[in-house]
């Protein structure tokens, strides 16, 4: 079990939004530890999509964004496209653990 | 440019030891530290734990303590990971991904290709 909760899949039509939720706890996300995502297109490593909560890395398009309130956080992908079918994990640190963790991960389906 | 590269695919029996490297370039070494994460197949990502290039420093997660050793040569630009005493359940693919050295706990990026380590009898 991760102990960042995210909803195993979502869905959406070519051009809409979608959102992914990453929930944590008062030793992580609460705690003030940034959040950052990650997006695994299949067959390859994990890249980096956004950093400290709300900053995308060079090259990321400003589709994507996100967001942190309380113990959680959210993506968003705006104007959804087919190469965006991937699998999308968040990742934080948690200090009761002493370590980084991450999210359970969300399949994100282009209809 | 910046770039993380793995070592080639493993097999292992149960109980071997395997040893995963991850090789550096396009950046300064000892300016980083080095996180290995697991994927087993059709699984999410899995911390394992992280090194300083710089100091030698390095955490692992508590479910690894005792069966993992993380190394780095800074002759080679090279960060290893070794894991003992392996089972069936350690099947993953291993990656290596960067980590900047700041008084924060902060993200990886980039990441190497990935090790395929299959354990089977």
């Amino acid at each position: 079990q991760s102990v960042l909760t995210q909803p195993p899949s979502v869905s959406g039509a070519p051009g809409q939004r979608v959102t992914i939720s990453c929930t944590g706890s008062s030793s992580n996300i609460g705690a003030g530890f940034d959040v950052h995502w990650y997006q695994q297109l299949p067959g390859a490593a994990p890249k980096l999509l956004i950093y400290g909560n709300t900053n995308r890395p060079s090259g990321v398009p400003d589709r994507f964004s996100g967001s942190k309130s309380g113990s959680s956080a959210s993506l968003a992908i705006s104007g959804l496209q087919a190469e965006d079918e991937a699998d999308y994990y968040c990742q934080s640190y948690d200090s009761s653990l002493s370590g980084y963790v991450f999210g359970s991960g969300t399949t994100v389906t282009v209809l | 440019q910046v770039q993380l590269v793995q070592s080639g695919a493993e097999v292992k029996r149960p109980g071997a030891s395997v040893k995963v490297s991850c090789k550096a370039s396009g950046f300064t070494f000892t300016d980083y530290g080095f996180g290995w994460v697991r994927q087993a197949p059709g699984q999410g990502l899995e911390y394992m734990g992280w090194i300083s290039a710089y100091s030698g420093n390095r955490n692992s997660a508590q479910k690894f303590q005792g069966r993992v050793t993380m190394t780095t040569d800074t002759s080679t630009n090279t960060a290893y990971l070794e894991l003992r005493s392996l089972r069936s359940g350690d099947t993953a693919v291993y990656y290596c991904a960067r980590l900047r050295l700041l008084a924060a706990p902060n993200w990886f990026d980039p990441w190497g290709q990935g090790t395929l380590v299959t354990v089977s009898s």
